[in-house]
């Protein structure tokens, strides 16, 4: 059974600093990694999709890594930003294209002005 | 961008009544959508699979007959909690694809009084 794990669980973090999120997973047979941005109260935004097949994304201040072999994700943040605040989910697609995703628990993130 | 609306965003019912949870495609037909829940401090679950058309496939220790799902249209999914108790009140939250992709309702906070 899939299992992901999000370190740290919470990070608060001056503005301006860049910083790291981790993910872990335990069956590397993925088809893909996909980080979400969770608000309060809120639906999920889906911020990078890394196939299984690549190794990393990039949009804007965003950076995520996949290493499929050690089943591990990283999601990079450069410069952030107080609008950064939020809850970071890391999930991945159980295979084929099924969309039926496993979830972290998260890492909520505060972006201290 | 493809948008999924999910009615209501917050309930409050009294025990033994029933909640009706519905999630909308706007733009698009879902040929499947998605509904999972989340406890406090805890990870996102897949609770089931919908197909419009057909008998939804629900996760492992989750009560077909507690959760009603029907998926009546290409656009529309709900989520039926009948009989509903204190343990009940979660995040539910609804994701929809059509087959190129996913997106995530808003969500919906269950209170069960």
């Amino acid at each position: 059974k899939q299992e992901v794990t999000q370190i740290p669980a919470a990070l608060s973090v001056p503005e301006g600093e860049n910083l790291v999120l981790n993910c872990s997973f335990t069956d590397s047979a993925i088809y893909n990694l996909q980080w979400f941005r969770q608000d309060p109260g809120k639906g999920l935004t889906s911020l990078l999709l890394i196939q299984s097949s690549q190794r990393e994304q990039t949009s804007g201040r965003l950076n995520a890594s996949l290493d499929k072999s050690s089943g591990r994700s990283t999601l990079y943040i450069a410069a952030s930003q107080p609008g950064d605040s939020a809850t970071y989910l890391c999930a991945v697609d159980r295979g084929a294209g099924s969309y039926q995703l496993t979830f972290g628990k998260g890492t909520k993130l505060s972006v201290i002005p | 961008g493809a948008v999924v609306s999910q009615h209501p965003s917050r309930v409050i019912c009294k025990s033994g009544t029933s909640v009706k949870i519905e999630c909308r495609s706007l733009d698009f037909q879902a040929t499947t959508m998605f509904w999972y829940r989340q406890f406090p401090k805890k990870s996102l679950m897949l609770m089931a699979t919908s197909n419009e058309g057909s008998k939804a496939t629900y996760e492992q220790g989750v009560e077909k007959d507690k959760f009603l799902i029907n998926h009546a249209s290409l656009t529309l999914s709900t989520l039926t909690v009948t009989s509903a108790h204190p343990e009940d009140s979660s995040f539910y939250i609804c994701s929809a694809t059509q087959g190129t992709g996913y997106t995530f309702g808003s969500g919906t906070r269950l209170t069960v009084v």
